[in-house]
């Protein structure tokens, strides 16, 4: 049973352009909602956490958007440029520190 | 600080035998896990830990073995290689409670192929 659904599973988008990447999740057992950036070859590492009583958080030309009650969370980068090339994993993570991901969506950004 | 560290990077394994996958972290961690990541699959839990002496099962836990001695070790050892344990694993730890997000942190996995 997937708890947490991601999409798309690949894109491509234009240097400067807006890359949109979507999660929802099933269970409301969650406390955060981390997103994890992968470069090949690396683990995972954090790029920007939310927690559910906020519905929105920028970092730099990263954004988060949540939605509880549809529980959905979207990230949005903004002016996407080709070092941003990575594969993304959205997760839900307990209090008690178990995280449930995403499958995972491949950006490609073209110069 | 190291982070978390995984040995080997890479193993190429024949069907039927065994390896030990090596994870230690230098972070005081008391949660350890293991995953697994097939192409196009994301992320799957096999085993974690939440202290020295204590272990559970993930989601696809079935092949595999832990143990956690101390806090800063937590190695995963595979029985009887099969191809469907063909996969990249991951070492992560985390301290709920500490880190605003509960962040866990990644080493830079073990490549493993089975024929």
């Amino acid at each position: 049973q997937q708890q947490v659904k991601q999409s798309p599973q690949s894109l491509i988008v234009q240097k400067g352009g807006i890359s949109i990447i979507n999660c929802a999740y099933e269970n409301t057992a969650f406390d955060y909602f981390p997103w994890y950036q992968q470069f090949p070859g690396k683990g995972p590492a954090l790029l920007i956490a939310i927690r559910p009583d906020v519905s929105e958080k920028k970092e730099g030309r990263f954004t988060i958007s949540f939605n509880k009650s549809a529980k959905q969370f979207s990230l949005h980068i903004m002016d996407s440029q080709p070092g941003d090339s990575a594969t993304y994993f959205c997760a839900a993570t307990s209090n008690a520190g178990k995280s449930t991901f995403g499958d995972g969506t491949t950006l490609t950004v073209k110069p | 600080n190291a982070g978390v560290t995984q040995t080997p990077k890479f193993r190429i394994l024949k069907i039927g035998q065994s390896m030990t996958l090596q994870c230690t972290q230098d972070m005081n961690h008391n949660y350890m896990y293991w995953y697994r990541q097939d192409p196009g699959m994301g992320l799957k839990l096999i085993y974690y830990s939440v202290g020295a002496g204590i272990t559970d099962k993930g989601e696809v836990p079935n092949g595999y073995n832990v143990s956690r001695s101390t806090t800063e070790d937590f190695p995963l050892r595979l029985e009887l290689a099969a191809p469907s344990q063909t996969s990249v694993y991951f070492c992560a730890s985390s301290q709920p409670g500490l880190a605003i997000y509960n962040e866990q942190f990644f080493g830079p996995g073990t490549r493993l192929t089975v024929l």
